[in-house]
């Protein structure tokens, strides 16, 4: 069984643009959840999706949304970034059976 | 509000020598805890988790952690350690705020472990 995938695994964008992320989960995981890991802040919740539909959010600004599909690929999209948004952003999806969540490898975003 | 705190933010051991890496939580009821493990470059790996029962449990990789609710800890554990377990070590607690759902973890500032031959 595949694992969780993310693409792109690297991503350069300067100040004020946008960038979407994607992530696949497990096959049969409707449960996607995305993390952002900083140096300095660690690893923050950003929102949670199941079945289509957010299920929590993060304390993170507005420019920060997501969405997840029927399929249950989820994408993020972070709009006018800011130099304090280079971080890796993690994935992990989990199924309704299983209570732990399998991470993805990341999305490497630098912001210049 | 819930949190996670791993005191050690980086440990070295010699290759063979015992391993405890602390977790302390804060949370009123018992947990769901689990214990992540993340190499250079990659996504978190999990070791093992603790919803209830035993409060000894057993992961993969020979890690056990053992749950103590008098003491808020969560430590984790490893006999004999290899040089291929140099990494970072993640104490996580299910954010029971927002009705305790899996896919919502607070994480601890991490732990960097390595490995002395």
């Amino acid at each position: 069984k595949a694992g969780v995938t993310q693409t792109p695994r690297y991503l350069i964008k300067t100040r004020g643009q946008q960038v979407t992320l994607s992530c696949s989960p497990i096959s049969g995981h409707r449960s996607v959840s995305w993390y952002q890991q900083t140096p300095g802040q660690g690893l923050q919740f950003l929102f949670e999706y199941f079945s289509e539909t957010q299920r929590n959010k993060g304390n993170f600004p507005g420019r920060f949304s997501g969405r997840q599909f029927s399929n249950s690929r989820s994408e993020m999209n972070v709009s006018t970034l800011e130099l304090g948004d280079s971080a890796l952003y993690l994935c992990a999806s989990s199924s309704s059976v299983s209570n732990e969540q399998f991470f993805g490898p990341g999305t490497r975003l630098t912001v210049l | 509000a819930q949190s996670v705190t791993q005191p050690d933010i980086h440990i070295t051991v010699s290759e063979g020598a015992s391993l405890e890496l602390r977790c302390n939580y804060s949370y009123g009821a018992t947990p769901y805890l689990f214990w992540y493990v993340q190499s250079p470059g990659q996504g978190l790996q999990l070791l093992l988790k603790y919803f209830s029962g035993d409060t000894l449990v057993q992961g993969i990789k020979g890690f056990e952690a053992e749950f103590k609710r008098s003491q808020s800890s969560f430590n984790l554990r490893k006999p004999s350690v290899h040089w291929s377990d140099a990494a970072e070590y993640f104490c996580a607690v299910v954010n029971m705020n927002y009705g305790g759902s899996q896919g919502n973890l607070i994480f601890g500032k991490g732990t960097k472990l390595s490995v002395k031959p």
